[in-house]
């Protein structure tokens, strides 16, 4: 049970560059989650799928695109990175067995560096 | 205001000391109450879920007052291995969910 993989972990683009960043989990979770996290700013919401089909934009989701493949799989695509979007972004996905818990289990991150 | 408030830190204290985290959350809608660990470069962990009953994991003790909108963290007998970013976080419903994260209480021990 590998839970939440992502790939790549670490990745260099130059500005204008777009990419993929893949995640898949394995542990039959409905919703899953990309999330950015920079220096002192805590974790932010990109974009969620609360379950296959569907997907919703999160707090910062302007300059990505998000496809839900199935139900193990949600990337998140860069299709022009720019020096901004330098950050580790993390996947989760979320278990709901009950109000106490409703916990989110993350991916290892993948660090990228915008040139 | 943010949502979910926590003291930034750091908090530097000695190997055997007992430290507390505080985090106050804004939303009335907020159901579900988590303290999550984050070390350095790594993925965020569950660390325990918070009760309004009060929780105990070792020893790690995490409290949560409702009225107040106030969620806390005690950690005794602190180790070296303590050494983390400690995050609350609080899940929202109100007709849809949204998890909310607060930005971290680092929390360095010192032998």
């Amino acid at each position: 049970n590998a839970g939440v993989t992502q790939t790549p972990k670490f990745q260099v683009l130059k500005t204008g560059q777009s990419m993929t960043l893949q995640c898949a989990q394995d542990m039959n979770h409905n919703s899953m989650y990309w999330y950015r996290q920079d220096p002192g700013m805590g974790l932010r919401l990109i974009y969620y799928s609360a379950s296959e089909g569907t997907t919703d934009k999160g707090e910062v989701p302007n300059g990505y695109n998000v496809s839900r493949l199935n139900k193990r799989e949600f990337s998140l695509r860069l299709e022009s990175a720019a020096p901004s979007q330098t950050s580790v972004y993390f996947c989760a996905s979320h278990s709901q067995r009950g109000a106490n818990t409703d916990t989110q289990y993350f991916g290892p991150g993948t660090r990228l560096t915008v040139l | 205001r943010k949502e979910v408030e926590q003291d930034p830190g750091p908090f530097n204290v000695p190997e055997g000391a007992t430290v507390a985290f505080n985090c106050t959350y804004s939303n009335s809608a907020s159901q579900s109450f988590f303290w999550y660990r984050q070390d350095c470069r790594k993925e965020p962990k569950l660390l325990m879920s918070v009760y309004s009953s009060g929780n105990e994991d070792g020893r790690f003790t995490a409290q949560l007052n409702r009225a107040s909108q106030y969620i806390s963290l005690l950690i005794r007998d602190s180790k070296l291995s303590d050494s983390a970013t400690y995050l609350c976080v609080v899940n929202i419903r109100t007709g849809g969910f949204k998890t909310i994260f607060g930005a971290g209480t680092r929390l360095f021990v010192k032998a």
